[in-house]
Parts: structure tokens; C-alpha cells; sequence
């Protein structure tokens, strides 16, 4: 079946350093990819998506390319911030027959310190 | 403002005591949501609901219920059958007309059983 896997956390950066998290995924067809983010004691939140491959999704700083060679969508910001601490969790959605689930990864959580 | 709203933030119950929480959406999506999640863990599907008056079981239905009565509610009750039901659930759903199906997500009730 469909599944996300993406880099075991915690990750700890100092502030303004270099972030990537990995994500790769298994899934037939074309899935949208997702990366969302979680702040502490809230819901999850659409950081940025992808719909087809060589697509880029950019917000806020943070970046991914769906990569469909590499079954890959790593996330990336040139320098991370304190308020950027949060879990992170990458996520894919088939689209079309049988694709009402989202399957997400396990989550990272980032940890920047000032 | 669209959104989705989960009532209460935080719950606290009894064990052996039935309990509900309720979301609310109106983004005038038609398919709805029901996530369990443990610290520091990922996402667990308990419920979805593609339309009014359907839903079906995902991956961690048993102690659950859900109804769909109206497209804008889709209330979940964890029943004492459920053997850990302390956990933060989370209510989210999809706009199944967009090209993309990210997921719009409410703050999250936090239920602790004792």
C-alpha cells in the first residue's frame, strides 16, 4: 500500500542554519505530495504541496520538489528561524480511484535554538 | 472566516463514560476526518466520511463512532470500549472538487481519561 517515510527527529539547528528533512514515499499512480506543519498544542497547517513531478512548492522560506525518479519530496529552508520549531510531517493523497485517504509520515520534529 | 472548529479544547472524563467531540466546518467540503494522535507520534485515521449520511472505518475504528447527519458536522464518540481513548484527536477534511485535496485541520480536542 501507499506509505511516507521521512527522517526520525528530533532535529535540533542553531538559528540561520541550513534545514532539509527527508521524505520519500511508495504510492501508484501521480499522488499530490503535502508537507504540513504542526506547532505545539494546534492542528496541523498547510506549509506547501506539489501536484505533479519537477513541481516546486514554496512557503514562508521552506521549499520541495517532487521528485518522481527518487519517489522523494525533502524539505528545505536556507535559514531556519526559532519561530520554525514545530513537527513537520510529509504527506501524499492519490488522486482518483480509492484516493480519499491522506497517508502521512510519522512526523520530525525541528527544534531551533537562537 | 472558513474553518473548522473542535469543542472543547480540552476534556476530561471518567473512564467507563462515553464522550463526544464535535467538529464543525464551513468550508462547504464534502468530505470529513477523525485523526488520533498520541505524543509524539504520528497521524492515525479513526473515521472518514466522503458525503452526508456515509462514513466508513479507517485504520483504528474499534471504541469509535462517528454519525454525518449534516455536511457541516461530523461528530466522533469514543465509547468505553475504547482501551486508551486518552489521546489528542484531531478533525479535518477536503475540498474533493480542488485539484490538490490538502486537508484543512481544527485545533484539536485533547481528551485525558482517568
Amino acid at each position: 500500500g501507499d506509505s511516507v517515510t521521512q527522517m526520525e527527529g528530533p532535529v535540533t539547528l542553531s538559528e540561520e542554519a541550513f534545514l532539509t528533512i527527508n521524505c520519500t514515499y511508495t504510492a501508484t499512480g501521480y499522488p499530490s505530495l503535502f508537507w504540513y506543519v504542526q506547532y505545539p498544542g494546534e492542528g496541523l497547517q498547510l506549509l506547501l504541496k506539489a501536484t505533479k513531478a519537477d513541481d516546486k512548492g514554496s512557503n514562508k522560506g521552506f521549499e520541495a520538489t517532487y521528485r518522481k525518479e527518487t519517489t522523494s519530496f525533502h524539505l528545505e529552508k536556507g535559514s531556519v528561524q526559532v519561530s520554525d520549531s514545530a513537527v513537520y510531517f510529509c504527506a501524499l493523497r492519490r488522486v482518483g480511484t480509492g484516493g480519499f485517504k491522506t497517508i502521512f509520515g510519522a512526523g520530525t520534529r525541528l527544534f531551533v535554538k537562537a | 472566516d472558513g474553518g473548522i472548529t473542535q469543542s472543547p479544547k480540552y476534556l476530561f472524563r471518567k473512564e467507563g463514560q462515553n464522550v463526544t467531540l464535535s467538529c464543525e466546518q464551513n468550508l462547504n467540503h464534502d468530505a470529513m476526518y477523525w485523526y488520533r494522535q498520541d505524543p509524539g507520534q504520528g497521524l492515525r485515521l479513526i473515521y472518514y466520511s466522503q458525503i452526508v449520511n456515509d462514513f466508513q472505518k479507517g485504520d483504528i475504528a474499534e471504541g469509535y463512532s462517528v454519525s454525518r447527519e449534516k455536511k457541516e458536522s461530523f461528530p466522533l464518540t469514543v465509547t468505553s470500549a475504547q482501551k486508551n481513548p486518552t489521546a489528542f484527536y484531531l478533525c479535518a477534511s477536503t475540498n474533493e472538487d480542488a485539484s490538490s485535496y490538502e486537508q484543512y485541520f481544527g485545533p484539536g480536542t485533547r481528551l485525558t481519561v482517568t
